[in-house]
């Protein structure tokens, strides 16, 4: 059974910092995905990572993708307080585009 | 507004009450999936549908829940006898690729 964990589950840290969340998962997958979720909204797509040393960069976030390792990066330079959000990463369980398994979500508080 | 929508945004609802939600993907997505989101957890997948048809069901859906895409467009996802476990955030979302939509989902409230 494919599991994806997060860590940390909760971060508070000050604007301007740098810090990073890691996604583990337990199977094989070539599709990670990362998504922004604020509170009472729903889910926003942030970064698709479709291959092994798959980076993409979007404004303070980065998303990394090692799939020998089993594991995927988000790291966000230079926090601001806009970036407060839950961040979840899920992982395509069958590399077949639509059972996404998902992590618990790592809660982001940043601090002015 | 072309995003991905969802009626009605909340349901409160007395168990042993049928409850349905309709979902209203993006007009070319050919891909449509269910999600329910509990406080503090992430999604977890229920259904998906690529046009009309159901190619996928979780094993965590019970008999209770049934989902319908007719005419490959919009969506019902019912919940029948509901019990108050069933309380939960219903989710929507709609893919022609690899990026999957969500809509603003459904607060589901079993008293």
């Amino acid at each position: 059974e494919l599991k994806v964990e997060q860590n940390p589950l909760f971060l508070s840290m000050q604007e301007g910092k740098n810090y990073t969340i890691y996604c583990n998962y337990s199977t094989t997958s070539d599709r990670l995905y990362w998504y922004r979720q604020d509170p009472g909204k729903s889910l926003e797509s942030l970064f698709v990572l479709l291959s092994n040393g798959a980076v993409k960069q979007e404004g303070r976030l980065m998303a990394s993708l090692d799939t020998k390792a089993r594991l995927s990066t988000l790291h966000i330079t230079a926090a601001v307080h806009d970036l407060s959000a839950t961040y979840f990463c899920a992982v395509d369980s069958r590399n077949s585009n639509y059972q996404l398994i998902w992590g618990a979500g790592t809660k982001l508080i940043i601090k002015p | 507004d072309t995003g991905v929508s969802q009626d009605p945004r909340h349901k409160i609802t007395k168990r042993g009450q049928n409850v349905t939600f309709r979902c209203d993907p993006i007009s070319e997505h050919n891909r449509l999936y269910w999600y329910r989101q509990t406080l503090g957890q992430g999604p977890e997948f229920l259904t998906y549908f690529q046009n009309e048809a159901q190619l996928e069901k979780s094993r965590l859906l019970s008999d209770r829940f049934s989902a319908e895409r007719p005419k490959g467009s919009f969506s019902t996802l019912e919940i029948q006898r509901t019990e108050q476990g069933d309380s939960a955030m219903y989710l929507c979302a709609s893919s022609l690729g690899s990026k999957q939509f969500f809509g603003p989902g459904t607060r589901l409230t079993v008293l």
